[in-house]
């Protein structure tokens, strides 16, 4: 069960968009539509942002998506502000051990 | 709206068994699948494993021969037990609910280190 794959850092300035790539394989993030997202600001929990690839729990702000092709799952992170800058992770069912699967983690920086 | 707080030694001996409890309030603790996760400092989240109200549990399989979940409805909580530990078990621990594989509500997250 390896973690999905998602690049170290990604940055943006101020009312701009960044994109958050998660790369995974067919028997998780491809096979399912069970693809998450957190933001986790330093020393705090982390809070669910987007469930089953698109959804966005209530009060998360409509400036955040996703979508997914094939193995790869995408947040989009628009119209950036600074409160934005934090460490967002996916996660996926990964069907073979009936539980999840996180991502490397992705450190987003407000230029 | 449903809380959760862990509780529980924050330091543990090498080779010990590290134990904690989550209680659950907000919410029905016996139709839910709930779950452990851990974070070492400066890393990323491990999901450890998933128990439902019933008691049925999944586990990492790089975890599963040292894991133990468990849970008691009478008292809204449920437990973590990881056997044989080591330095590398050192991480904030967090338990949380999980809903369609999503994690709606996390604890605050408690650190236990391990250590002589």
């Amino acid at each position: 069960q390896s973690a999905l794959t998602q690049p170290p850092s990604a940055s943006g300035s101020p009312g701009q968009s960044v994109t958050i790539s998660c790369t995974g394989t067919s028997s998780d993030v491809g096979g399912y539509n069970y693809v998450s997202w957190y933001q986790q600001h330093p020393g705090k929990a982390p809070k669910l942002m987007i469930y089953e690839v698109t959804k966005r729990p209530s009060g998360v702000p409509d400036r955040f998506s996703g979508s997914k092709s094939g193995n790869t799952a995408s947040l989009t992170v628009s119209g950036l502000q600074a409160e934005d800058e934090a460490d967002y992770y996916c996660s996926s069912y990964a069907g073979s051990n009936n539980l999840g699967v996180f991502g490397t983690g992705t450190q987003v920086t407000v230029l | 709206q449903v809380q959760l707080q862990e509780s529980g030694p924050g330091l543990v001996k090498p080779s010990e068994t590290l134990s904690l409890t989550c209680t659950v309030s907000g919410g029905s603790i016996s139709s839910n699948y709930w779950s452990w996760i851990r974070q070492p400092a400066g890393k990323g989240l491990e999901w450890i494993g998933r128990i439902y109200g019933s008691g049925n549990t999944n586990y990492n399989p790089s975890l599963k021969s040292r894991v133990t979940m468990s849970i008691d409805t009478s008292k809204n909580q449920f437990s973590l037990k990881l056997n044989s530990v080591t330095a590398a078990d050192t991480a904030v621990y967090y338990c949380a609910r999980v809903l369609r594989w999503a994690i709606d509500y996390w604890g605050q997250g408690t650190l236990v280190t391990v250590s002589s």
